[in-house]
């Protein structure tokens, strides 16, 4: 079975600090995607990225960037300059393959960013 | 863009009784998937419908069902609630193997 782990709980920095949101998963199948979802206070959950095994290549997306490695089954995402409307839950999260064309996602327990002005 | 909808987005309902939630899917996306997310939780897979067939279901109590129609639009049915069957209940839908897009969701507090 696959996992995802969050080791961080909750993170709380200052306004304009860059911070960086750990994702481990693990995971028997060979081709797989990892997402990240953002969850404000207000709940929806915001897709923010996705990356499927054989792209390595780390993504930049304004202050977003994302470092994806393999060797050590990570999915890091960093927060470039944060702002406090970063502040939100984000979740990790991979998808296996459950028949056809659905990929069922399994989430990370999600880390509780707060960004203070 | 579209979205995926979902109604209604809030719902209160009292123990042992039946609710029913709704979820449109995005325009031309083939596949709908329903999570659960209980308070300070992450979402836990449900059940999903490719080509308004069941695909796959996860950790769904025997007194949930769910069905997709021609239209594409979806319903989850619960019945007989339990205290601990509130939760915030999200709708995805996809196209093909891509990323989920989650509808707002829809808060159901059982009283």
């Amino acid at each position: 079975a696959q996992k995802v782990t969050q080791a961080q709980t909750e993170i709380s920095v200052v306004e304009k600090e860059d911070v960086t949101l750990d994702c481990v998963y693990e995971t028997r199948d060979t081709t797989y995607y990892l997402f990240w979802y953002k969850q404000p206070p207000s709940g929806e959950l915001v897709f923010l990225i996705r990356r499927n095994s054989f792209d390595e290549q780390n993504e930049i997306s304004g202050r977003y960037s994302w470092n994806f490695q393999k060797s050590t089954s990570s999915f890091n995402f960093t927060i470039t300059a944060s702002q406090v409307v970063d502040s939100a839950v984000y979740f990790c999260a991979l998808s296996e393959r459950t028949g056809g064309s659905n990929y069922k996602l399994t989430f990370g327990k999600g880390t509780l960013l707060t960004v203070n002005p | 863009a579209a979205g995926v909808i979902q109604s209604p987005r809030h719902l209160i309902k009292e123990k042992r009784e039946t609710a029913t939630l709704k979820c449109y899917p995005i325009p031309r996306h083939d596949t709908v998937y329903w999570y659960q997310q209980g308070p300070g939780q992450d979402p836990q897979f449900l059940i999903s419908f490719y080509e308004k067939m069941q695909s796959d279901k996860g950790s769904i109590p025997d007194r949930f069902s769910a069905q997709q129609f021609s239209d594409y639009h979806s319903e989850l049915n619960m019945s007989s609630l339990e205290l601990g069957d509130s939760a915030l209940y999200f709708c995805a839908s996809s196209l093909q193997r891509r990323e989920q897009f989650f509808g707002p969701g829809t808060r159901l507090t059982v009283l």
